[in-house]
């Protein structure tokens, strides 16, 4: 079965800080794929990043970094020098190599970050 | 511009009262989805779709109702069984369910 946990439900730091959102999943497949989306107060979702489990680099955009590691089953998601503009709740998301018409996406709880000035 | 629209951003019901919260996608993505968001919760997903006239049950359907007939269109029914609607509707499309999923700028359902 699948599922992802974020442990991590509230996080605050000062504005500059960096900071290291967790996701850990459980899959028995061995191709499947991994997501991270933002969530800001207006409420829509944004898409962040897609790493499938083949491709275990570390990728950097900007201020953002991610860490796929598939022996520990986590792909942590690093902002580098926090702005308040980060505030937002952040979700990790798994889904496996399509099957049937069953095959879905299972989120993670959610970690809430709030960046103080 | 390709997106995906719902409407309306806010509702309000009676009890008793069926409504329908519609979601529009011009992406061209075989895959769509309805997730219900309680405040300070995470999403939880109510029916998805991978292709047209063809949906499944997520984790809380019960009290809600879906279809899809247009590849670019897919309703959600909140109907009177459903007992406590009042929540943050979220909907997104896909490529294919292994794709990221784009999101709508959600309705706010308050029954009254």
């Amino acid at each position: 079965a699948q599922k992802v946990t974020q442990a991590q439900t509230e996080i605050s730091v000062v504005e500059k800080e960096d900071v290291t959102l967790d996701c850990v999943y459980e899959t028995r497949d061995t191709t499947y794929y991994l997501f991270w989306y933002k969530q800001p107060p207006s409420g829509e979702l944004v898409f962040l990043i897609r790493r499938n489990s083949f491709d275990e680099q570390n990728e950097i955009s900007g201020r953002y970094s991610w860490n796929f590691q598939k022996s520990t089953s986590s792909f942590n998601f690093t902002i580098t020098a926090s702005q308040v503009v980060d505030s937002a709740v952040y979700f990790c998301a798994l889904s496996e190599a399509p099957k049937t018409s069953y095959d879905k996406v299972i989120f993670g709880p959610g970690t809430s970050l709030s960046v103080i000035p | 511009d390709g997106g995906i629209t719902q409407s309306p951003k806010y509702l309000f019901r009676k009890e008793g009262q069926n409504v329908t919260l519609s979601c529009e996608q011009n992406l061209n993505h075989d895959a769509m989805y309805w997730y219900r968001q309680d405040p300070g919760q995470g999403l939880r997903l109510i029916y998805y779709s991978q292709i047209v006239n063809d949906f499944q049950k997520g984790d809380i359907a019960e009290g809600y109702s879906v279809s899809r007939e247009k590849k670019e269109s897919f309703p959600l029914t909140v109907t009177s069984a459903q007992k406590n609607p009042t929540a943050f509707y979220l909907c997104a499309s896909s490529r294919q369910v292994n794709n990221e999923q784009f999101f709508g700028p959600g309705t706010r359902l308050t029954v009254l």
